[in-house]
């Protein structure tokens, strides 16, 4: 079973458009937590939950809005899409903050 | 500020010779240390992390790390390299926030080739 899943893998679209990406985590973990992958491969954190309640926000523009339904799902969803939008996106989780994040494979977003 | 150093972007290594990724961190507390493998169009795969004690730390996939304290460094070992270790590999510290949460600050990386 896959530990950190999510949807969709790649994610190809038009500038101006709204687009959501799905994380999904079986691993009973209380925090979850979504990273940007640039294309020169730097990874930064954007957002980090626990317990389906916002701990850390970092300088994101805010047409990007995370959701969190449950401790075991965090979607992140994209307003207005920007060509600087472009990049992999990670999701992430971990059972406190000194403990091990697991990663998901990544959702390739390219925005046109 | 917390930050991660990771000083070569790209090495390239002979398949069997030994290899050595150097990370430098800078944080005020005592780190958390990871390092993780990403093969091309894949996720982040832990390799090992020290937290505590120990300051060699051993890995999954034959990896080794030393934390020195004294250096800030956590460099990554591997005594004979194979050609499937060829990969991106990303130095982090966990970093606290108020105690309770926290994230992971990330180096931009160490890309490895390996030659037959």
């Amino acid at each position: 079973d896959t530990a950190v899943s999510q949807t969709p893998k790649y994610l190809v679209t038009q500038m101006g458009n709204d687009k959501s990406i799905k994380c999904e985590q079986n691993l009973g973990h209380d925090t979850m937590y979504w990273y940007k992958q640039d294309s020169k491969k730097f990874l930064k954190i954007m957002f980090s939950y626990n317990n389906k309640e916002l701990i850390i926000n970092e300088t994101v523009p805010n047409r990007f809005s995370p959701k969190s339904p449950d401790k075991a799902h965090l979607n992140l969803h994209i307003n207005s899409l920007e060509l600087g939008d472009s990049a992999v996106y990670f999701c992430a989780s971990s059972q406190g903050v000194s403990d091990t994040q697991y990663f998901g494979p990544g959702t390739r977003l390219t925005v046109l | 500020a917390q930050s991660v150093t990771q000083p070569d972007i790209h090495i390239t290594v002979s398949e069997g010779a030994s290899l050595e990724l150097r990370c430098n961190y800078s944080y005020g507390a005592t780190p958390y240390l990871f390092w993780y493998v990403q093969s091309p169009g894949q996720g982040l795969q832990l390799l090992l992390k020290y937290f505590s004690g120990d300051t060699l730390v051993q890995g999954i996939k034959g990896f080794e790390a030393e934390f020195k304290r004294s250096q800030s460094s956590f460099n990554l070992r591997k005594p004979s390299v194979h050609w499937s270790d060829a990969a991106e590999y990303f130095c982090a510290v966990g970093v606290l926030y108020g105690g309770s949460q926290g994230n992971l600050i990330f180096g931009k990386g160490t890309k490895l080739s390996v030659k037959p």
